[in-house]
């Protein structure tokens, strides 16, 4: 992996529902792994910067967990709300290059 | 507390003209970061400034350039202008180098070349 992917694009899922994204990034020298959420119409908004193999975080409803070793992160969040509604971006720094690399994001939809 | 300040949150501009964005960070913070968004691709990286040194530069032509001042401001300018530089441009601060707090976003500056 040489650039920071995110899957899926988009998802669309019924309130209630729980569901989960993926980041992958590249593996080597790597430094930290940052979550971000983007409602329309607002600036991105920091959730999670994590740092350690095995980190996992939580605020609210919403868990993310990091795999330095194998480069991907998941976020998981649990009986989505309309309000969870946005886009959301993943970015690493690795130690060689040392810039915030961004993903394209996973556009999240939640219907009531 | 006061966010990232970015002016203007608009700008309409025509080929070949410059343009110049401000962005003012969350007091305490020494960290700016500027990055572009056009349909369908990400967050692409511009610059880094810390301590109104630049770290780090992504890649984009030398008509990009930027600097920070003494009290961590930063302005970014593009100059000769093209129409593939209409973007949402966002800038971020963070308290030291490595932004390991995470990055705060301004509103960004919505150019439009013409």
């Amino acid at each position: 992996i040489l650039n920071v992917e995110q899957s899926p694009q988009s998802l669309h899922v019924q309130e209630g529902d729980s569901t989960n994204f993926t980041c992958s990034f590249p593996s080597s020298n790597f430094y930290a792994l940052h979550w971000y959420r983007w409602e329309t119409a607002k600036s991105p908004e920091a959730l999670f910067v994590m740092t350690l193999n095995g980190d996992e975080k939580k605020k609210g409803r919403i868990s993310a967990t990091l795999n330095t070793k194998e480069g991907y992160s998941y976020l998981y969040i649990k009986g989505s709300q309309p309000e969870d509604s946005a886009t959301y971006l993943c970015a690493s720094r690795s130690y060689n290059t040392d810039k915030l690399i961004f993903g394209t994001g996973t556009r999240l939809q939640v219907f009531p | 507390k006061a966010g990232v300040t970015q002016t203007p949150r608009y700008l309409i501009k025509t080929r070949g003209q410059q343009v110049t964005l401000s962005c003012s960070p969350i007091s305490g913070h020494r960290s700016v970061s500027w990055y572009q968004q056009t349909p369908g691709q990400g967050l692409q990286f511009l610059f880094e400034y810390f301590s109104e040194t630049q770290r780090n530069k992504g890649n984009f032509p030398g008509r990009f350039s930027g600097r920070q001042f003494s009290n961590s401001r930063s302005e970014m300018n593009v100059s000769t202008l093209e129409l593939g530089d209409s973007a949402l441009y966002l800038c971020a601060s963070s308290r030291g180098a490595g932004s390991e707090d995470g990055y705060t976003f301004g509103s960004g500056t919505r150019l439009t070349v013409v």
